[in-house]
Order: C-alpha cells, then sequence, then structure tokens
C-alpha cells in the first residue's frame, strides 16, 4: 500500500527566508512523487514531479525537491519564499497512475 | 489549450436529495478522475474514467456513480445526499502515459443541509 505522510501541518517563514515542507512517503514499488499548490478558492496546480529520471527535481516558481530513497523522503525547498507563495501544499504519491494519494497539507504562512 | 473545466461553481443541496457534478477534460486528455476534498484535508479519490469505463474506484459507497462521454467529458453523480457529502468536489484530466500527470479543474463545492 503506499501512503504519504507531511510533517507539519503549518509552516510559517518570512519573505525572503528559505521553504522547507517535509513530506515522507510509504510505497512497495517504485512511486511517481508530486508536490500540488492550492491558493484559497483555487484548484490544483502541480509544482513538480518525480518519476524514476533525476532525484533533484525543479519545479515551477523557484521550487525544488529530492526524492531520498534511502530515507523514503521527498521534501519541496524554495531558497527564498514570496508573499504569492502563501498557499495549501499538497505531497502526492501515485504507483501506476490512476489513483492520487494525497498527504493532509501543509499551510505555508509567509510573514512581510 | 483549453484547461479542465467543472460546474457548477457552487451547489446547496437538502439530505436526500441527489445531485450531478459536470467536467470537461482538458484538450487532448481521455482519462479522468474525480476527488472529494472536506475541508482541512488532502482530496480523497473517488474513481477514475478511462474510455468511458470505470478503471479504479476509492473506498466510497456505490451511491457515487460516474459516467464519462465519447469526448471525455464527465459527470459524478451522488445519490442520498448525507451532511458528509458537503466538501469540495475536484476533477482531474490526464493521459495513459508514463507520468500520470493530472490536471484539475477548480472543483465545485457542495453543501448539503
Amino acid at each position: 500500500a503506499q501512503s504519504v505522510t507531511q510533517l507539519d501541518s503549518h509552516v510559517s517563514v518570512s519573505e525572503g527566508t528559505p521553504v522547507l515542507l517535509r513530506c515522507n512517503y510509504s510505497s512497495s514499488y517504485s512511486p511517481s512523487l508530486f508536490w500540488y499548490v492550492q491558493h484559497p478558492n483555487k484548484g490544483l496546480q502541480l509544482l513538480l514531479k518525480y518519476t524514476s529520471a533525476a532525484t533533484l527535481v525543479k519545479g515551477i516558481n523557484g521550487f525544488e525537491a529530492e526524492f531520498k530513497k534511502s530515507e523514503t523522503s521527498f521534501h519541496l525547498t524554495k531558497p527564498s519564499a514570496h508573499m504569492s507563495d502563501a498557499a495549501e501544499y499538497f505531497c502526492v504519491v501515485t504507483v501506476g497512475g490512476g489513483k492520487l494519494i494525497f498527504g493532509q497539507g501543509t499551510e505555508l504562512s509567509v510573514k512581510p | 489549450e483549453t484547461g479542465v473545466t467543472q460546474s457548477p461553481t457552487h451547489l446547496i443541496k437538502t439530505r436526500g436529495q441527489q445531485v450531478t457534478l459536470r467536467c470537461s477534460s482538458q484538450s487532448g486528455h481521455n482519462t479522468v478522475s474525480w476527488y472529494q476534498q472536506a475541508l482541512g484535508q488532502g482530496p480523497q479519490f473517488i474513481f477514475q474514467y478511462y474510455r468511458e469505463e470505470e478503471n479504479g474506484r476509492g473506498n466510497f459507497p456505490p451511491r457515487f456513480s460516474g459516467l464519462q462521454f465519447p469526448n471525455y467529458s464527465s459527470e459524478l453523480n451522488v445519490n442520498a445526499l448525507e451532511l458528509d457529502d458537503s466538501a469540495l468536489y475536484l476533477c482531474a484530466s490526464s493521459e495513459i502515459t508514463g507520468t500520470y500527470e493530472q490536471y484539475f479543474g477548480p472543483g465545485t463545492r457542495l453543501t448539503v443541509t
């Protein structure tokens, strides 16, 4: 069975400081992993994806994530937070593509 | 390229009623998935349709049913609505390819009173 655990329900950073959103996964097979972002009253937008190619994945808006099989982690980072990054972030795992399994989400707040 | 669209945006229903939600997939995509997102939770997979057939189902009762049409648009039907069905319903379209990226619509907010 596959599952995802987002280790923080809420993260607060100051504008211009680094962002770290943590995600651990569990999967019996080689997973595909994604990060999605959801702004208030908006749909989900794909930030980046890992599909067994390079372990360091670059996404949109300066975000990146590193797949670490030994730690079963897929943490999302950004060097410098912007006010527009404030949103809900979801780590997602899938095997076989049919069913996306979402974490509970991490709410990112950015202080001026 | 047209993205995923959903209708209606908001809906209020009474317990026991039936509801139909609609989704138009992104151009070129042949697969549609539906998710339920309760307040403060991550989305939960309801089911997926590929070539007009159900292609996987999550842990939802049979009163949740769906259809996919030849143009790949889709409907989600919920019978005998319960208060716990109040949620944001998200539709996502994709192609059956190696990366299985799913592209989401803005959702339909259903309130059951």
